[in-house]
C-alpha cells in the first residue's frame, strides 16, 4: 500500500535552515509529481511547492519562494523540502502528498501524516 | 493565501444534508480547473473525498457528493452521520498564480 512517512521536523531558529524528507512506497515514486502542504496550527491549509515526475519542474507559492527549493532522489525514492531563512510564520505541520496523474490539475490522492515545523527563538 | 472562499462552519443534525460552498474566480474555477475536495478528522492528515468536481475515490460513500458550475463548486453530504464531524477544504488549480490554492476551510458539525 502506498506510505508516505515525513521527517526532519522540529524547533528551529528564526532565521535558521531545515530539511525535510518524505519517504515513499507502495507505488512507483519516479512517475508521479509531488506535493509540499503545510498547515499552521489552528488554521487551514497552504500549498507550498510541486516538483514534477522527473524533479526538471518546479512551481513554489510566493511566501515561499527564494527561500524554500524542493526536490527528489528517484533513486531513494525520497522527496525533499529544503528551508531556508525560516520566519515564525513558517511554523506549521507540512505534509507530502502525492499527485494523481501527470496533469495540472490533478488531484492529490495520497498524503503523509506530516512532520511538525517551529520557528522559535 | 487562500483564494477559495469557504463558510467557516456547517451544522446538520444527523440524518440531514448539508452543502458547503466554495467561489473561486475566473482565474481557478472559472477558467475550467477541476475542484477536489478534501476531508480532515482531528489530529490527522487530509483525505481526497472528491476528485474532479463530482468523482468519488473508491471506498468514499455516495453519500458524499460534489458539482461545480463557473466560478462556484459545492459538497453535499446526504444521511449526516457523526463520523463526518470534520475539516472539510477545496482545492484547485490557479493559473494567474501558476499554484495551487485551497480554499479557508469548513467545520462541520453534527448536532
Amino acid at each position: 500500500q502506498v506510505q508516505l512517512v515525513e521527517s526532519g521536523g522540529g524547533v528551529v531558529q528564526p532565521g535558521r535552515s531545515l530539511r525535510l524528507s518524505c519517504a515513499a512506497s507502495g507505488f512507483t515514486f519516479s512517475s508521479y509529481g509531488m506535493h509540499w502542504v503545510r498547515q499552521a496550527p489552528g488554521k487551514g491549509l497552504e500549498w507550498v511547492a510541486i516538483i514534477s515526475y522527473d524533479g526538471y519542474n518546479k512551481n513554489y507559492a510566493d511566501s515561499v519562494k527564494g527561500r524554500f527549493t524542493i526536490s527528489r532522489d528517484n533513486s531513494k525514492n525520497t522527496l525533499y523540502l529544503q528551508m531556508n531563512s525560516l520566519r515564525a510564520e513558517d511554523t506549521a505541520i507540512y505534509y507530502c502528498a502525492k499527485r494523481w496523474g501527470n496533469y495540472n490539475d490533478a488531484p492529490s490522492d495520497y498524503w503523509g501524516q506530516g512532520t511538525l515545523v517551529t520557528v522559535s527563538s | 493565501q487562500s483564494v477559495l472562499t469557504q463558510p467557516p462552519s456547517v451544522s446538520g443534525a444527523p440524518g440531514q444534508r448539508v452543502t458547503i460552498s466554495c467561489t473561486g474566480s475566473s482565474s481557478n474555477l472559472g477558467a475550467d480547473s477541476d475542484v477536489h475536495w478534501y476531508q480532515q478528522l482531528p489530529g490527522t492528515a487530509p483525505k481526497l473525498l472528491i476528485y474532479g468536481n463530482n468523482n468519488r475515490p473508491s471506498g468514499v460513500p455516495e453519500r458524499l457528493s460534489g458539482s461545480k458550475s463557473g466560478t462556484s463548486a459545492s459538497l453535499a453530504i446526504t444521511g449526516l452521520q457523526a463520523e463526518d464531524e470534520a475539516d472539510y477544504y477545496c482545492q484547485s488549480y490557479d493559473s494567474s498564480l501558476r499554484g495551487y490554492v485551497f480554499g479557508t476551510g469548513t467545520k462541520v458539525t453534527v448536532l
